[in-house]
């Protein structure tokens, strides 16, 4: 079964004091893995895209990694701004029409 | 606007009323979803459209919940006789081609009291 985990559920850091976020997915075949920033009582923002083992993206204090079997999403010297609940989703090479998203990681950084 | 957008962005209604949410897609996006979200949750698939086809529900997708695309441009999702376990965040996504993100609205936020 297609499927998204994320951890940690949580994570507080103080402000500038980088860290990993990490989804793990297990899928028969990756056709692309997307990551989304949501805030509060706001829709997901779609943040990057990523298809294969070894690609990375970048976005001001993000940085997105792939393997084959998980990705990471690192900030560095995060701002208090960087505070949102971070999701990860998956769509399966087999089923273009199909995304499957994790529960996420709910950020929060300490001024 | 180029962005998905979603009307309500609340309701409030009563336990056995029928509410009706509205979604309106980035234009040329021809493949709508609709995801029921809860409070620590991911969006959880509802239903989706390729233009005006509705193309597969999920099982969480009740015979009190029915969704329409006429014309294939805007979407409305209609739960009748609605149930305190309804209460959720609603949200639409669309998606162009070729078939990659997803961009979502803002959300309806239903409480149902």
């Amino acid at each position: 079964e297609d499927q998204v985990t994320q951890s940690p559920e949580a994570l507080r850091l103080q402000e500038g004091e980088s860290s990993s976020l990490n989804c793990s997915y297990t899928v028969s075949g990756l056709r692309g893995l997307f990551w989304y920033r949501q805030d509060p009582g706001k829709g997901p923002e779609f943040l990057f895209t990523l298809y294969s083992a070894g690609e990375e993206k970048e976005k001001e204090r993000l940085k997105a990694t792939l393997t084959k079997k998980e990705s990471f999403l690192h900030i560095t010297a995060p701002k208090p701004e960087d505070s949102a609940t971070y999701l990860c989703a998956v769509q399966p090479r087999e089923r273009d029409d199909k995304i499957i998203f994790g529960k996420g990681t709910r950020l929060h950084i300490l001024p | 606007d180029t962005g998905v957008s979603q009307n309500p962005r609340h309701k409030i209604t009563k336990r056995g009323q029928n509410v009706t949410f509205r979604c309106d897609p980035i234009s040329e996006h021809n493949r709508l979803y609709w995801y029921r979200q809860t409070l620590g949750q991911g969006p959880e698939f509802l239903t989706y459209f390729q233009n005006e086809a509705q193309l597969e529900k999920s099982r969480l997708l009740s015979d009190r919940f029915s969704a329409e695309r006429p014309k294939g441009s805007f979407s409305t999702l209609e739960i009748q006789r609605t149930e305190q376990g309804d209460s959720a965040m609603y949200l639409c996504a669309s998606m162009g081609t070729p078939l990659r993100e997803q961009y979502f609205g803002p959300g309806t936020r239903l409480t149902v009291t």
